[in-house]
Order: C-alpha cells, then sequence, then structure tokens
C-alpha cells in the first residue's frame, strides 16, 4: 500500500498570499495518478486536480498542481478567502487507491 | 447534470445490520466506478473500496476488507454499502464517490452520516 504524507500540517497564511502545500509517496505513483481535494466544514471533497496536474472543471487557474515519481504539490498562487479548507491528496494509480492525512490551510 | 445522492443519516446500535445507498443519475451508471470512503469524526479520508456496476468488478481495501460489503443494482443505478454487524467504531461520514477514469472522485454525494451508539 502506497503511504501518502503530507506537509505541513498547518499552513497559516493571508488572502492574497501564495500557498505551497506537499504529497510524497513512500513510492513512485504509476502514471502520475495523484488528485488534489479540498474539502469544507460540513462539505463533502471536492476535485481540484487530476493526474497531478489537470485542472478539474471550473476550477479557477490560481491551483496549480506539479510533480511526478514520489513528490507532488499544490500551489495556489493568490489565495481567495473561499481557499482557506483542508486539501487532500490521493493515488489511484495503485491498489487500494490512498489519502494522505490532509494539510488545514488556515487564516492567519 | 450529474447527481450522486446518498441515503439519510442513520442511528443504529451495536450488533444491528445497515444498508446505506448511494444513486447516480445524469450519466450511464455502468459506465463508471463508483467509490466509497469514510471520514471518521474529526479526522481524514479513508478509501474503502470500489465497484464497477456493469459487471460488479468489487475491489477492497484491504483494511476493509471483511468489514463491509459493497454492491450496486444496475437496474436501479444504485451502489450499496452494508454492514452486518455494527460496532460503535463504525461511527463516521460515509462518502460515495463516482469515479473518473482509474479513479478520481469527481461528482461525490453529499455523504450519509452513521452513528452506532447503546
Amino acid at each position: 500500500e502506497i503511504v501518502l504524507t503530507q506537509s505541513p500540517g498547518t499552513l497559516s497564511l493571508s488572502p492574497g498570499e501564495r500557498a505551497t502545500l506537499s504529497c510524497r509517496a513512500s513510492q513512485s505513483v504509476s502514471s502520475s495518478y495523484l488528485a488534489w481535494y479540498q474539502q469544507k466544514p460540513g462539505q463533502a471533497p471536492r476535485l481540484l486536480i487530476y493526474g497531478a496536474s489537470d485542472r478539474a472543471t471550473g476550477i479557477p487557474d490560481r491551483f496549480t498542481g506539479s510533480g511526478s515519481g514520489t513528490d507532488f504539490t499544490l500551489t495556489i498562487a493568490r489565495l481567495e478567502p473561499e481557499d482557506f479548507a483542508v486539501y487532500y491528496c490521493q493515488q489511484y494509480g495503485n491498489s487500494p487507491y490512498t489519502f494522505g492525512q490532509g494539510t488545514k490551510l488556515e487564516i492567519k | 447534470e450529474v447527481q450522486v445522492v446518498q441515503s439519510r443519516a442513520e442511528v443504529k446500535k451495536p450488533g444491528e445490520s445497515l444498508k446505506i445507498s448511494c444513486k447516480g443519475s445524469g450519466y450511464s451508471f455502468i459506465s463508471y466506478w463508483i467509490g466509497w470512503v469514510r471520514q471518521m469524526p474529526g479526522k481524514g479520508l479513508e478509501w474503502m473500496g470500489m465497484i464497477f456496476p456493469g459487471d460488479s468488478d468489487i475491489r477492497y481495501s484491504p483494511s476493509f476488507q471483511g468489514q463491509v460489503t459493497i454492491s450496486a443494482d444496475k437496474s436501479i443505478n444504485t451502489a450499496y454499502l452494508k454492514w452486518s454487524s455494527l460496532k460503535a467504531s463504525d461511527t463516521a461520514m460515509y462518502y460515495c464517490a463516482r469515479l473518473y477514469g482509474s479513479g478520481v472522485g469527481d461528482s461525490w454525494g453529499q455523504g450519509t452520516l452513521v452513528t452506532v451508539s447503546s
């Protein structure tokens, strides 16, 4: 089973700043099958990025995914108030699929 | 419009059985995997398993194999997650999601909260 480790656990930033979230895999993720989700309190997860770098439908271009192999990054260029949430990475290249433990992005 | 709608919240006692549902609409239900995800109170997302309704191919995460049963009825575009004997530790929010491509959840249900308490 691939273990995904996200860092930092909590990230405190202000609106307008740039956020960089990391997801490291215990072994190489096949075909860059790595996704990022956003979850707000009381809501279901929302797909942001798939295939490591492809934005899902309707996702603003301030969200960028990058990386390959074992190291992946989600960058949010200029934080908007609605971006403060918990972010999860997920690998879907190797069964069983797995999630990282999440990064909480909070307002500073 | 693609929609995934889950059954309502449940309150059960330890030892009871339960089956929750996940209904897809607005797309070809038999052509996409449906995945199930657990989220315990205040915790992260955990992958439980998935089913391809077209041929009922089912894949479980080892952590959930034998603990739950995933099934689907393609005649009514509905997938299910079943417990035969609930435990207090099954208390959680359970999400289902349509899986795009090889396993990306692109449309999620609203979640079903399962509370197990004596």
